[in-house]
């Protein structure tokens, strides 16, 4: 199994501009979570879905952040408008089951926001 | 709401040391405990996952304990090498979400 990809790996771009990353989960999990990581605050659950729908958005930071989760085997996180305090690495995860059960973690996405 | 402490945020130890890596939580109504290694822009690697009705879990030369009363879990590692070098997090369950600690970055010099 390829794990769980992410794209891109780096993305810089300016303030205000719209940010998508993607991710694609291991074949078979049926849960994906979005975590953001900085110095600061270390690594934080933004929001996980379970079998496509999302079950908790409670740490997504405000309005300008949203996820989809079209199908199985692919989600979205999108920035709109983008801002330098967005700049982290974004880390996508899967697994097997929402509670209990490993985690599987993408290489992360390096966002930068000038 | 749940806190996870790591301290110190980071150790060097000579090659071949055995070290234990602690973690704390506030809340120990958890579903169950995770150790992660970090390598420097790489993702999280899951190393042990300790149910909350277990005690321990052992991989190779990793030993994680857990003791939900006092809110603690330990990382035992024996015989040091330096490709251990990373940073390690400890993450507990609870209510389908992980709480992560900040990590403890390790050196293990030759």
């Amino acid at each position: 199994d390829a794990g769980v990809i992410q794209s891109p790996r780096h993305e810089v771009t300016e303030m205000g501009q719209e940010v998508t990353l993607r991710c694609k989960p291991i074949s078979g999990h049926n849960s994906l979570f979005w975590y953001r990581q900085t110095m600061m605050r270390g690594l934080e659950l933004l929001i996980y879905f379970n079998n496509n729908v999302p079950i908790d958005d409670s740490g997504m930071p405000e309005d300008r952040f949203s996820a989809k989760m079209p199908n199985a085997s692919f989600s979205t996180l999108k920035i709109q408008p983008s801002e330098p305090r967005d700049s982290a690495v974004y880390f996508c995860a899967s697994s097997l089951d929402r509670r209990g059960r490993e985690q599987f973690f993408g290489p992360g996405t390096r966002l930068t926001v000038l | 709401k749940q806190e996870v402490t790591q301290i110190p945020a980071a150790l060097s130890v000579p090659e071949g040391e055995n070290l234990v890596l602690n973690c704390s939580f506030t809340d120990s109504a958890i579903y169950n405990l995770q150790w992660f290694r970090q390598d420097p822009g790489k993702g999280l690697t899951s190393l042990l996952l300790i149910q909350s009705s277990q005690r321990e879990q052992t991989s190779g030369r990793l030993n994680a304990s857990l003791d939900k009363s006092s809110g603690r879990s330990t990382l035992y590692i024996a015989a040091s090498q330096p490709g251990d070098s990373a940073t390690y997090l400890c993450a507990v369950e609870a209510n389908s979400k992980l709480t992560f600690g900040k990590g403890i970055t390790l050196s293990v010099r030759p």
